[in-house]
């Protein structure tokens, strides 16, 4: 059980463009979930917290209108990247929390942009 | 403001040995800490999660002590295999919210040889 999917796990694409990432709670329901970016060889960097039907609580630096947030129901989050640049290439990690001392992380999405 | 630091960086070994992962923390008032697996381009696995109140966990061939007045937690992983290599990370519940963020510390990639 707790099975987290993102989708895509890999996506490409070009500078000005916007690139939208879901991440799902398969067999749970998330009150919580949890957007992460990893650069490489580096660690998990926390981005935003969203809970369902609120805004998301982003962290000190992250641009909330870049990294756009929808927590619509309480089994999918989407990130949206909008107008990617090339430094927006990164890993991007959700997790999802039944309750608040657990999470549970999906697979990662790799995000490159030309 | 919380930091968590783990050392070493790499970790190169022969099979069969058994070693020491080290993790820090700065402020000693967490919920819990958790121990990851990290294979390369993938999501997150959770190995191992101690408690606020516990000292140690175990699970098969790995354990997880926490000393939370030092800030200090092992990971030991016993008669390692090849299949251990992997980037370990650990990663404490900040106690100074109820919003369930964890922060990472910037992992240590173990390379166990054949």
């Amino acid at each position: 059980g707790a099975v987290v999917s993102q989708h895509p796990s890999r996506v490409i694409c070009k500078s000005g463009t916007s690139v939208k990432i879901e991440c799902r709670s398969l067999d749970f329901q998330a009150t919580t979930m949890f957007w992460y970016r990893q650069f490489p060889k580096q660690s998990l960097m926390l981005m935003a917290t969203s809970n369902e039907g609120s805004k998301a609580t982003y962290e000190q630096g992250v641009e909330k209108d870049k990294f756009l947030i929808n927590h619509a129901s309480l089994t999918l989050s989407t990130l949206t990247v909008t107008s990617a640049h090339p430094e927006d290439s990164s890993f991007y990690i959700c997790s999802a929390s039944p309750i608040t001392d657990t999470q549970y992380f999906g697979p990662g999405t790799r995000l490159t942009v030309l | 403001k919380q930091e968590v630091t783990q050392i070493p960086a790499a970790l190169s070994v022969p099979e069969g040995e058994n070693l020491v992962l080290n993790c820090s923390f700065t402020d000693s008032a967490i919920y819990n800490l958790q121990w990851f697996r990290q294979d390369p381009g993938k999501g997150l696995t959770s190995l191992l999660l101690i408690q606020s109140s516990q000292r140690e966990q175990t699970s098969g061939r790995l354990n997880a002590s926490l000393d939370k007045s030092s800030g200090r937690s092992t990971l030991y992983i016993a008669a390692s295999q090849p299949g251990d290599s992997a980037t370990y990370l650990c990663a404490v519940h900040d106690g100074s919210s109820n919003t369930g963020k964890l922060i990472f510390g910037q992992g240590t990639t173990l390379q166990v040889k054949p």
